[in-house]
């Protein structure tokens, strides 16, 4: 299994510009998060998604718009990129099985910079 | 969810067992203690989970107080590659929820 994987690993935007990052998981899993890191901060909950067609926010939601249309997809847009959104996206799935939670998978992360 | 509370750093020699406590005394009945650790940039990796009973495997032990207002997660014999930032969580067991990372214990292991 490749588990959690996130397109690109890399990437240099300029300020207003827009992409969208990448997270694919080949587990079923019905739970999806996006969340960022700060350099030598933890990680903060972007988005989160509860199965396909069913997203919310997190707690640092705005300048980011998601989507989930399928089971195995959770892509990240960044619509007028900043430099405040400068930081490693990480991208997590977890399994809920009669309502019991699971660990969380995350991907290896995709380093952005807005210049 | 609960707020967990760690020590920033620790240091550890090579070979020796490291602990690693967690504070987490508004923890609810249903609530887990979830352990996980962050190597250099990587993304964060599981290691360990709990309700109430101490629990052990192949990676580390995790040993929760009675009250279970706190933790403690052991390497029993830390190497090198055991330096990571380590983070301690709380989650509800059932139902949809979020995991939300503090700041975590930055783990030195020194040779």
């Amino acid at each position: 299994n490749a588990g959690v994987t996130q397109t690109p690993k890399f990437r240099i935007l300029k300020i207003g510009q827009s992409m969208t990052l990448q997270c694919a998981q080949d587990m079923n899993h019905n739970y999806m998060y996006w969340y960022r890191q700060d350099p030598g901060m933890g990680l903060k909950l972007i988005y989160y998604s509860v199965g396909a067609g069913i997203t919310d926010k997190g707690e640092v939601p705005n300048g980011y718009n998601v989507s989930r249309s399928t089971t195995e997809d959770f892509p990240l847009r960044l619509e007028l990129a900043a430099p405040s959104q400068t930081s490693v996206y990480f991208c997590a799935s977890t399994h809920s099985s009669a309502g019991m939670n699971t660990e969380a998978f995350f991907g290896q992360g995709t380093r952005l910079t807005v210049v | 969810d609960a707020k967990t509370t760690q020590p920033t750093s620790m240091d550890c020699a090579e070979g020796r067992a490291a602990n690693l406590p967690c504070n987490h005394s508004t923890i609810s009945g249903n609530e887990y203690v979830y352990w996980y650790r962050q190597i250099h940039s990587q993304g964060p990796q599981y290691i360990i989970h709990g309700l109430k009973n101490n629990e052990t495997n192949e990676m580390a032990s995790l040993i929760i107080t009675e009250d279970r207002k706190s933790s403690t997660l052991i390497l029993p014999h830390a190497t090198l590659r055991d330096t990571a930032v380590y983070y301690c969580i709380v989650r509800e067991g059932y139902n949809f929820n979020k995991f939300y990372f503090g700041s975590g214990t930055k783990l030195n292991v020194k040779p």
